[in-house]
């Protein structure tokens, strides 16, 4: 599986777009990249999952370069309520197992 | 729809006193599912997960044991609870999300403080 590389904690003001990357440099080619989003007390939610180029949603857009060795979640325009635990994971899309690294600590202000 | 339940909410138990804690899903059969551990801070680890009915795998040596007796069932459990137990813990079941796309959907977790 393979390991995931994130910033550990970044802040931003209400209204602004907010980017988070995440490095994995030895990714497989089976594997996808899914990003969780994780308020405290409450388990992880799923927000985004990509293989390749950009993926958009309702929530946030997902950038995965040519190289796959890195992709960046965008979260447009957040709010106070986006405060939260941003988890990273890189593995196969078949089922077996999610492993979760540190996550990057999301702090919205006023 | 398909949900996932999991219960108790919080839990303070002794040390040296059992556990089980369980989680079933709604909606699906034959679902994956995954008990993960949240110490303090964060990091969520992975404990078990489960391909089927009495299909258990450990992920790391420790104090607690899965079962899953039901299709839609599965329970964590230990025989005696150390301190260092303590922790949040969230069932996880994946689910499809889009074609070719699956996702995890995690339970509302489970607050164990062992005193």
């Amino acid at each position: 599986l393979a390991k995931t590389t994130q910033p550990i904690s970044m802040d931003s003001y209400e209204g602004q777009e907010v980017n988070i990357t995440c490095s994995h440099n030895n990714i497989a080619t089976n594997d996808y990249i899914t990003w969780y989003q994780q308020f405290p007390s409450q388990g992880p939610r799923f927000i985004i999952q990509g293989y390749k180029t950009k993926v958009t949603n309702e929530v946030a857009s997902l950038f995965i370069p040519a190289d796959r060795k890195s992709s960046t979640l965008s979260l447009p325009r957040v709010s106070l309520s986006d405060t939260a635990v941003y988890y990273c994971l890189v593995g196969e899309n078949q089922g077996g197992k999610l492993i979760f690294g540190q996550g990057t600590e999301l702090s919205v202000k006023p | 729809s398909q949900t996932i339940h999991q219960w108790p909410a919080t839990l303070v138990q002794p040390v040296g006193s059992p556990l089980s804690l369980e989680c079933t899903v709604e909606g699906t059969s034959n679902p994956n599912l995954y008990w993960y551990r949240q110490a303090a801070g964060r990091g969520l680890q992975l404990l078990f997960y489960s391909v089927g009915i009495g299909q258990i795998s450990s992920e790391v040596p420790q104090n607690l044991s899965a079962s899953r007796p039901q299709d839609r069932q599965f329970i964590l459990s230990s025989k005696k609870l150390l301190l260092s137990d303590s922790g949040f813990y969230l069932c996880a079941w994946r689910e499809w999300v889009s074609e070719g796309l699956y996702g995890y959907t995690f339970g509302s977790g489970t607050r164990l403080t062992v005193v």
